[in-house]
């Protein structure tokens, strides 16, 4: 069936470092959207990206949607403590039940 | 805004049980997604409604359903559960396309 899968799994960082996380789909995506759930707590929206090359910013936060809309990335410039938590692509079909698939998360800690 | 609850926040279960988890989402929003999350599988979609009519669902055993009401609040019931059901049960409401996840319901299966 239809997998995102995202790399790394685990990352840890000095604060103050960048981080970068790459989701990649089986197949072509409709759009896709990125999640942060931090520890103990719920997925909450950051965005979506559904044209094709796409790349949109908030703040020290980089997403990009690749060209071919079967992968993306989430770059943090600059991590804080605060950056701490799991970050969840999620990516919608392009046909079927148009459901959205959650890739693996990669989980992030942040060391002061 | 009230965000979207979840009851109850945790549950034990035994096996062979069945349990209904309830979701009530922001006002205004109609559809409601269903969602598993373990440390194994990750987040894993089971169902998604909206008016009361289920518009999607995942891949999951018929064990796992689920129902709309008209004022939109949401419930899954899960029969018949197994120690692989432990995990937290997370619905999301929406309007557009931005997802608002709910704390969850913690199911542990003994």
């Amino acid at each position: 069936g239809q997998q995102v899968m995202q790399i790394p799994q685990y990352q840890h960082v000095q604060e103050g470092e960048d981080f970068t996380t790459y989701c990649n789909s089986s197949t072509t995506l409709s759009n896709i959207q990125w999640y942060k759930q931090r520890p103990g707590g719920h997925p909450v929206f950051l965005i979506q990206l559904v044209k094709s090359g796409e790349v949109k910013k908030q703040k020290r936060l980089t997403f990009q949607f690749g060209e071919a809309k079967k992968n993306s990335s989430l770059h943090i410039t600059a991590t804080q403590t605060t950056d701490v938590g799991t970050y969840f692509c999620a990516g919608q079909t392009t046909s079927g039940t148009y459901k959205y698939i959650f890739g693996t998360g990669t989980r992030l800690k942040v060391l002061a | 805004k009230a965000g979207v609850t979840q009851t109850p926040r945790y549950l034990i279960k035994t096996r062979g049980q069945q349990v209904t988890l309830s979701c009530s989402p922001i006002s205004g929003h109609r559809s409601v997604s269903w969602y598993q999350q373990t440390p194994g599988q990750g987040l894993q979609f089971l169902f998604e409604y909206f008016s009361e009519t289920q518009r999607n669902k995942g891949n999951f055993p018929g064990r796992f359903s689920g129902r709309q009401f008209s004022n939109s609040r949401s419930e899954m019931n899960v029969s018949t559960l197994e120690l692989g059901d432990s995990a937290l049960y997370l619905c999301a409401s929406s309007v557009g396309y931005e997802q608002y996840f709910g704390p969850g319901t913690r199911l542990t299966v003994t």
